[in-house]
């Protein structure tokens, strides 16, 4: 059984440039939600899909975008990079909640360095 | 609102000692509570979870109880290994807006031979 995937695992990006991020979830999961890990600090949450559509949104910029696909995949837009954007973005899956604990499995993440 | 507080890091010890790393919550309802840990290079691995009240999660020597008279969920491990060298999270899920995940910051364990 496949866990979460996500693509690229490194990536380097100038200021001003977009980049686009990719997931898949692990096999059964409908629910995708994307973190931004700053170097020494926890994740934070961006944002969600289910059905594809955004659910809920942490609060970052509208420079952040996403899509989900009817495969229940799923990717990460940023346009205009900053440098403050360098992070480890974390892909993680989940069941859609339906009043009960859902755990989210993450993925191993993609490193992003804006110069 | 939801937030997560962990003690700070590094915590240092030496190979059997005994691990406790706090965790305490704010939370509006009754939250879900995790323990994740990440490896150097890694994403996050769950270590172990809590639904409800006076639940005890555990997983590989650990263990945390979910107090809720104290909006506690410490770690333990009665004896810690090298390869337990890690950075912890502890996290909670706000089921009043659709089981989004909040994080605290992290408490990094070396663990020395």
């Amino acid at each position: 059984d496949a866990g979460v995937t996500q693509s690229p695992t490194h990536l380097i990006k100038t200021r001003g440039q977009q980049v686009t991020l990719r997931c898949s979830p692990k096999s059964g999961h409908d629910t995708v939600s994307w973190y931004q890990q700053a170097l020494g600090q926890g994740p934070q949450f961006i944002f969600q899909y289910y059905e594809e559509e955004e659910r809920q949104r942490g609060n970052f910029p509208d420079r952040f975008s996403g899509h989900q696909f009817p495969n229940y995949s799923s990717e990460l837009n940023v346009n205009a990079l900053l440098l403050g954007d360098s992070a480890l973005y974390l892909c993680a899956s989940s069941l859609a909640w339906r009043g009960g604990e859902e755990t989210q499995y993450f993925g191993p993440g993609t490193r992003l360095l804006v110069l | 609102g939801n937030s997560v507080t962990q003690m700070e890091g590094p915590v240092t010890l030496s190979e059997e000692a005994f691990l406790t790393i706090n965790c305490t919550y704010t939370a509006t309802g009754y939250p879900s509570l995790f323990w994740y840990v990440q490896y150097p290079g890694e994403g996050l691995q769950l270590l172990l979870k809590a639904t409800k009240a006076d639940d005890k999660g555990s997983n590989k020597g650990f263990e945390a109880t979910y107090r809720k008279e104290t909006t506690s969920f410490h770690l333990e491990k009665g004896s810690v290994q090298v390869s337990d060298s890690a950075v912890y999270f502890c996290a909670l899920s706000g089921h009043d807006n659709f089981n989004k995940f909040y994080f605290g910051s992290g408490t990094k364990l070396n663990v020395k031979p």
